[in-house]
Formats: structure tokens, sequence, C-alpha cells
């Protein structure tokens, strides 16, 4: 199947520094791409849309100055997590959708 | 109610037995149909997808169609301990590139 490229896979930060999580389609062009939040034992959460050329479609709910979305090639799209706080750290999981989603391995984000 | 439904189990199988994952959805005019499996700490693996009306199988996996009744469920087959994981549902609701609805998720647990 398609595969999708997530980096890293586990990242530890200081309360108040950014964090940048790339997700890449390596073998087909995505021109739209999720992103998606989970915390322990919860479901995922859809966080946001981004699209190639484009501004992000965020969910309701979700700051979109703290969660900043750019995907500026068809086959890359970064979350930056910006001032971490603890309350962030979770599982940030990003898809792409050829046109059946398929999930990057997720990164593991823990502030301290 | 929810878009996407799914009891959040767990349901315990014994190995061998054939375990049945039901999930039922609200928006009739959805196009296609999806089952992830999500191992703890990992993130979703697509295991099927099924656009018809009717059954779909894959080795030990069978997915069935009932728009009518607005459900779908996935069984398995011979099921292995490898196979105790959260299984997600996944509807698209429109067809095309358009972002799926994700369930909560069924917790599957195989009894050696």
């Amino acid at each position: 199947g398609a595969v999708v490229s997530q980096h890293p896979s586990w990242v530890i930060c200081k309360s108040g520094t950014s964090v940048k999580i790339e997700c890449r389609s390596l073998d087909f062009q995505a021109t739209t791409m999720f992103w998606y939040r989970q915390f322990p034992k919860q479901s995922l959460m859809l966080m946001a849309t981004s699209n190639e050329g484009s501004k992000a479609t965020y969910e309701q709910g979700v700051e979109k100055d703290k969660f900043l979305i750019n995907h500026a090639s068809l086959t890359l799209s970064t979350l930056t997590v910006t001032s971490a706080h603890p309350e962030d750290s979770s599982f940030y999981i990003c898809s792409a959708r050829f046109p059946i989603q398929y999930f990057g391995a997720g990164t593991r984000l823990s502030v301290l | 109610q929810k878009e996407v439904e799914q009891n959040s189990g767990p349901l315990s199988v014994p190995e061998g037995a054939i375990a049945s994952l039901n999930c039922t959805y609200s928006d009739r005019g959805s196009q296609s149909f999806f089952w992830y499996r999500q191992y703890s700490g990992k993130s979703p693996e697509l295991i099927m997808f099924i656009y018809s009306n009717g059954d779909k199988e894959d080795g030990r996996f069978t997915a069935q169609l009932n728009k009518a009744s607005q459900y779908v469920s996935l069984l398995i087959r011979d099921s292995q301990p490898s196979d105790s994981a959260t299984y997600l549902c996944a509807v698209n609701p429109q067809g095309g590139y358009q972002k799926v609805t994700f369930g909560t998720g069924t917790k599957l647990q195989v009894i050696p």
C-alpha cells in the first residue's frame, strides 16, 4: 500500500518551545493530508485538514495559531506545535489520502 | 447521535473463534467504509474498505455492508492473539476526497 512517513517518532521538549512534525507521502502526491491527535485510551481526534498550496482547515476548538500547518508541496505537510505546554503532550498522527487514508507512524510528544 | 458508533468493548473471544465487530453510521448518504486496526501505542493501519452492499472477503477478514440499515461489520475468522487490538470503523460521508469520520473503536481481546 501507499506509504506515509512521519518524523520524528518521539520528541521530548521543554515547556515553551516549539516542535515541528513532518509528514511525507513517499510514493504518491497528496493534495490533502490530515492531522490527528490521540490521548491515551481515547479515540482519534481530527485537528485539521492540510491542503497543498492553501490554508489548512481547522476543526472547531483547535487553535490555529498554536498548531501551525504548512503544506508547501504535494508530498510534505508539517505541523508545528508552538509554545508547547504539558497539556499538549499527546500522540500526533498524520494521514494522506490516495484516495484511501493511510496513516503515518505517529509522533509521541512529551512536553516537560 | 454520534456520526459513527461502535461498542467500545472490550470484546473477548477465544483463539480460533470468529470475532464480530459492528459499526453503525448516521449519514444515509455515506459512500465508503473502512476498517482500521490500531495496536496500542501505534497508528491505525488499513485492513479493509467496502463501497457496495454485501460482503467483501480478504483472507480471514470479511467486511459486511448494509446501507439500508446503515450498518457495517467486520468479521475475523480463526482469531489469533495477534488480532488483539482496537478496531476503528471509518465512514466517508460524501465520497471522493472528503475527510472520513472515525468511530471511537472497539477493543478486541483474543484469549489464547
